[in-house]
């Protein structure tokens, strides 16, 4: 069984342009959820979905981060403009229980450099 | 709201010794707790959790961690490690706060087991 995948793996893009990451879940998972990693930091949740509704969003750090699930499978998180503080390893997780206790598969991670 | 303290960053060791990673949370209420296990250019992989019964719990590759409540605390044990335990730990509280499980992550412990 394919785990959680996340691409690209690596993207340096500069202050200002946008960036797109992509994270497929296993397949039947309902639940996604994408957490952030500042370098030497604690990991931050972000958002979690439920199918293609965003169940919690409070992670989010401001409107310049956009994330979509459409049709509750792959998810998307858009980035823009992107700033400098936005560098960080992004990571995507996917669980199948409904509790959120349901244990989390977590993919590679995004490493985003913005210059 | 809870937090987690990893106090240390990083932790050396040689092969075969013992070793310890100290996890201390701070929570209102009752939690469950987790620690994960990052290789490198990998994901998250779930150790061992902590949900509820017996306090010593038992996880994957000999790891294990005492939940100890009057500490508030849930370190991370091996009696002998090798080579390939290199790799960075992290320990996550969650509680339902907010209607979620959505756990907190500690900054992460880097143990680097040498020859």
């Amino acid at each position: 069984e394919a785990g959680v995948t996340q691409f690209p793996s690596h993207s340096v893009i500069e202050k200002g342009q946008t960036v797109t990451l992509r994270c497929d879940p296993i397949s039947g998972h309902d639940n996604l959820y994408w957490y952030r990693r500042v370098m030497g930091k604690e990991i931050k949740f972000l958002l979690h979905f439920v199918k293609e509704s965003k169940q919690d969003e409070s992670g989010m750090p401001n409107n310049r981060f956009l994330a979509e699930r459409t049709g509750g499978t792959y998810s998307t998180l858009k980035v823009q403009p992107a700033e400098l503080e936005d560098s960080g390893v992004y990571f995507c997780a996917s669980s199948l229980g409904t509790s959120g206790l349901g244990e989390q598969y977590f993919g590679p991670g995004t490493r985003l450099t913005v210059t | 709201a809870q937090s987690v303290t990893q106090l240390d960053s990083q932790v050396p060791v040689f092969e075969e010794a013992p070793v310890e990673l100290r996890c201390n949370y701070s929570s209102s209420v009752s939690v469950y707790l987790f620690w994960y296990v990052q290789y490198p250019n990998q994901g998250l992989q779930l150790l061992l959790k902590y949900l509820s019964g017996s306090t010593l719990v038992k996880g994957i590759n000999g790891f294990e961690a005492e939940f100890n409540k009057s500490q508030t605390s849930f370190h991370l044990r091996k009696p002998s490690v090798h080579i390939s335990d290199t790799a960075e730990y992290f320990c996550a509280v969650s509680d339902l706060s907010g209607g979620s499980y959505i756990p907190t992550f500690g900054r992460g412990t880097s143990l680097i087991v040498h020859p």
